[in-house]
């Protein structure tokens, strides 16, 4: 299967800060989404972004599939960004693969 | 819009007991559909999908099954419960052909 690493596993940051996430792939993928998973695990979609640039308030993602790897930026972090940020990847239609994850403390 | 619903959202079995977990999607039709694992502090495992009635892939030879008896409904099934089994289990689904996953609230699953 594809390989899908994550980094940098923890994050630590004061409210209003700024990050960047990034998720690296080993093979050439489909599709690619990013998601994040609050303390109650449920599993919140971000981004479907298999390639170019998107944005979405305080959140963009960037994803430049020939070199593989997608970048999660999150602008003026909110302590309810805290959670668990994962990347997903798809090849060979339905085999998802998702990486380990990036977990982020926001701070007051 | 779609909904996709999850029960029981905590479910406390045995050692060698039976289980089932269901999984429904409203809103939308012939989707494909997913099970997913997640162990604790660790990243989703694709356990089984399936892009039709009765039409399941399995990704991980285990003690667990899946079926689909209706367009929009997925179960996930086991004769007799592992320790290993426990995790916190997830329903996805995506539109046909289109392959954005959107997940459901997920069961938490202890095997005593």
């Amino acid at each position: 299967g594809i390989q899908v690493e994550q980094s940098p596993p923890d994050l630590i940051l004061q409210e209003g800060a700024n990050s960047t996430l990034r998720c690296n792939f080993s093979d050439s993928v489909n599709n690619l989404q990013w998601f994040h998973q609050n303390p109650w695990g449920q599993l919140i979609n971000l981004f479907y972004i298999p390639s170019g640039t998107k944005q979405n308030g305080r959140l963009s993602a960037t994803t430049v599939a020939t070199e593989r790897y997608s970048l999660l930026y999150i602008s003026s972090s909110q302590t309810t960004d805290s959670g668990v940020y994962f990347c997903a990847v798809e090849r060979n239609f339905n085999k998802f693969y998702f990486g380990s994850g990036t977990k982020l403390n926001v701070k007051p | 819009s779609q909904t996709i619903h999850q029960w029981p959202a905590t479910l406390v079995q045995p050692v060698g007991s039976p289980l089932s977990l269901e999984c429904t999607v409203e809103g939308t039709s012939n989707p494909n559909l997913y099970w997913y694992r997640q162990a604790a502090g660790r990243g989703l495992q694709l356990l089984f999908y399936s892009v039709g009635i009765g039409q399941i892939s399995s990704e991980v030879p285990q003690n667990l099954s899946a079926s689909r008896p209706q367009d929009r409904q997925f179960i996930l099934s086991s004769k007799k419960l592992l320790l290993s089994d426990s995790g916190f289990y997830l329903c996805a689904w995506a539109p046909d052909r289109i392959y954005e996953q959107y997940f459901g609230p997920g069961t938490r699953l202890t095997v005593t």
